[in-house]
């Protein structure tokens, strides 16, 4: 039940984009997006809910397709402050916002 | 706005000793979420309120771990006794969603109690 994401782990260098995915087993009503830094809270990125509506930051973009039941979220023109680790919340129906995280991908960015 | 509250940021116990964390969701938000992060791992849901009622605890031990939100702001977690396995980061989060809507607004995080049991 706990969504899929890949890769586990990507190393950029500055101005370099990427994409990390997340696949679900289950039909998805929304998918959460938050990035943590070690040793701090998850910030929250990115929502996207079935209907195409989205809310989220202006530098980051991501995609949901309900019929495949997964969501990436692109990274472009990496900066160093954009290292971390980005998780997926998958929400499977009206429940509050009830969330199965991902186990996570380690993205580090290297000047 | 003030964010998320939580205390202490740091606790140390032995394996079958009680412990508490205390949480303090941002003014207004009527959900409020605990999560366990294991190392390497995301986080957990173990139990969700609504206000000052259990929306979901389907993953919370309730052998060894308890929660309320009596005045439906502030709450606790409890953990007694702990275990070895209990080692981990407890994350507490409140959104403006409502039980009887889905999940269009973010969840805000604490910075987490870092729990180690020897």
């Amino acid at each position: 039940q706990q969504p899929v994401q890949s890769p586990q782990a990507v190393i950029l260098r500055e101005g370099e984009d990427a994409v990390i995915n997340c696949s679900s087993s289950k039909a998805l009503y929304s998918v959460h997006w938050y990035r943590q830094k070690h040793g701090e809270a998850p910030v929250f990125l990115m929502i996207l809910l079935k209907g195409g509506e989205q809310k989220g930051h202006e530098k980051i973009s991501a995609s949901f397709n309900e019929k495949k039941q997964q969501s990436s979220l692109y990274l472009t023109a990496s900066q160093l402050s954009y290292s971390g680790t980005y998780f997926c919340g998958t929400e499977h129906g009206i429940q509050g916002g009830k969330l199965i995280f991902g186990q996570g991908t380690e993205l580090s960015v290297k000047p | 706005e003030a964010g998320v509250a939580q205390s202490p940021r740091y606790k140390i116990i032995e394996k079958r000793q009680s412990v508490a964390f205390w949480c303090n969701p941002i003014s207004g938000h009527a959900t409020l979420y605990w999560y366990q992060q294991i190392l390497g791992q995301g986080p957990k849901l173990l139990i969700q309120f609504q206000n000052n009622g259990v929306v979901d605890d389907s993953q919370l031990p309730k052998d060894r771990f308890s929660a309320e939100r009596l005045k439906g702001v502030d709450s606790t977690l409890k953990i007694q006794p702990a275990k070895l396995e209990d080692s981990a980061v407890y994350l507490c989060a409140s959104s403006a969603s409502s039980s009887w809507t889905s999940g269009n607004q973010p969840q805000h995080f604490g910075d987490g109690t870092r729990l180690s049991i020897l």
